[in-house]
């Protein structure tokens, strides 16, 4: 059980819209600390794809998007495409824990 | 470009101590923005937060595994170190390394991982 819950999976067609939501507490995403994401495709190493909440580092395409409200956080990926189809991750810091917390990861599948 | 690559042993025997090592390079590890760190995926599993280092040596633990764990830096090589105690089989993972940055703390960079499977 992570400390930030995320759904197991979600799934949109070519070209749709789908969210990823990731929740937390009053001792992470609450205690006003930024929410990252990440994407693990197969096989490989995770890529980060947001930092602070919303912001994307250089190359990272603008079909990817993040915010944060109250303890909660989510990615939202416009434009679908199947080379998006991948494994996403939030993470966070933890005042409870003096570290680093992550969800436990939504399996994205394009139709 | 700053690249981060694992080293260390695929196999452990049960109790025994997991070491690894990450060697860090196209940039120095004393670096007063980064700090260093560890993260594990076990088989089919989400990410797990393991321990962080900065450059000044301060230390921090996940708390379910500070008692096993050390995390240990050698700037003359440009390298630090995972050491894990007493493995069992739920200690199998994958495991990463990566440099975090200061606050907001997130993990900018990653070693494409090591396996180790702790098995006798």
């Amino acid at each position: 059980q992570s400390v930030l819950t995320q759904p197991p999976s979600v799934s949109g067609a070519p070209g749709q819209r789908v969210t990823i939501s990731c929740t937390g507490s009053s001792s992470n995403i609450g205690a006003d600390y930024d929410v990252h994401w990440y994407q693990q495709l197969p096989g490989t190493a995770p890529k980060l794809l947001i930092y602070g909440n919303s912001n994307r580092p250089s190359g990272v395409p603008d079909r990817f998007s993040g915010s944060k409200s109250g303890t909660s956080a989510s990615l939202a990926i416009t434009g679908l495409q199947a080379e998006d189809e991948a494994d996403y991750y939030c993470q966070s810091f933890d005042s409870s824990l003096s570290g680093s917390v992550f969800g436990g990861g939504t399996k994205l599948t394009v139709l | 470009q700053l690249q981060l690559q694992e080293s260390g042993p695929g196999l452990v025997k049960p109790s025994e101590t997991l070491s690894l090592t990450c060697t860090v390079s196209g940039g120095s590890i004393s670096s007063s923005s980064s700090y260093w760190g560890w993260i594990r995926q076990p088989p089919g599993k989400g990410l797990e937060w393991i321990a962080s280092i900065y450059y000044s040596g301060s230390t921090s633990y996940y708390p379910s595994l500070k008692s096993r764990v050390t995390i240990s830096l050698d700037t003359s090589k440009n390298q630090f170190s995972l050491k894990l105690s007493s493995v069992t089989a739920a200690d199998t993972a994958v495991y990463y390394c990566a440099r975090r940055t200061t606050r907001p703390w997130y993990f900018d960079l990653w070693g494409r991982g090591t396996v180790v499977t702790v098995s006798s």
